[in-house]
């Protein structure tokens, strides 16, 4: 069946540097690709999407590109702030929404 | 109301006796997902709610667990003669189908359920 594997954590990192987040899948056909984040204390929302092969999802200064060749859907962030401490999900559609575990990521000041 | 509305926030059962979870998704939204957080977990796909089609009961992790949707609307997820590992967040989510397309999910806040 389709599933999502991600990258384990916790990850922690100090402002301004570079995260990523690493996101494989397997599924038949094409599937859309999303991350959704959970900040602390605060419900899952979509953070970003790619419907299609070679399409980059981008929000609040995060990026990912639907890699098929891979099979990947990566997700990246130049610069993070402590604001953006929190859990990030990859996630597959195609019949139905399936996740990934679960990555916490904590930024230091 | 505007977003996904679960009742109740909180529940604190005995192990053994039954618990219903309610989950009122956004109006017109065709699709209604249960998911199980469990501490230090992922989400764990429980079921899932498509119009009038028969629904993805793949997920429930047994036959304690059960759920229905009532003209399309409203959720109930059902756990009978509760165990200690069933003690989890609770989260529901809707969206309105884009055929062909991914779909946008919009989270409750979950029922933080305590099963002692």
């Amino acid at each position: 069946g389709d599933s999502v594997t991600q990258m384990e954590g916790p990850v922690t990192l100090s402002e301004e540097a570079f995260l990523t987040i690493n996101c494989t899948y397997t599924a038949t056909g094409y599937p859309s690709l999303f991350w959704y984040v959970q900040y602390p204390g605060e419900g899952l929302q979509l953070l970003l999407k790619a419907t299609k092969a070679d399409d980059k999802g981008s929000n609040k200064g995060f990026e990912a590109t639907y890699r098929k060749e891979t099979t990947s859907f990566h997700l990246e962030k130049g610069s993070v702030q402590v604001s953006d401490s929190a859990v990030y999900f990859c996630a597959l559609y195609r019949d139905k929404l399936s996740f990934g575990a679960g990555t916490t990521v904590t930024v230091r000041a | 109301g505007a977003g996904v509305s679960q009742s109740p926030s909180n529940k604190v059962t005995e192990k053994g006796k039954d618990v219903e979870l309610r989950c009122d998704p956004i109006s017109g939204h065709t699709a209604l997902y249960w998911y199980r957080q469990s501490l230090g977990q992922g989400l764990e796909f429980l079921i899932y709610f498509q119009g009038n089609s028969a629904p993805d009961k793949s997920g429930l992790p047994s036959d304690r667990f059960s759920a229905e949707r009532t003209g399309g609307s409203v959720s109930t997820l059902t756990i009978q003669r509760t165990q200690q590992e069933d003690s989890a967040v609770y989260l529901c989510a809707s969206s309105q189908r884009q055929t062909g397309y991914g779909e946008k999910l919009f989270f409750g806040s979950g029922t933080q359920l305590s099963v002692l």
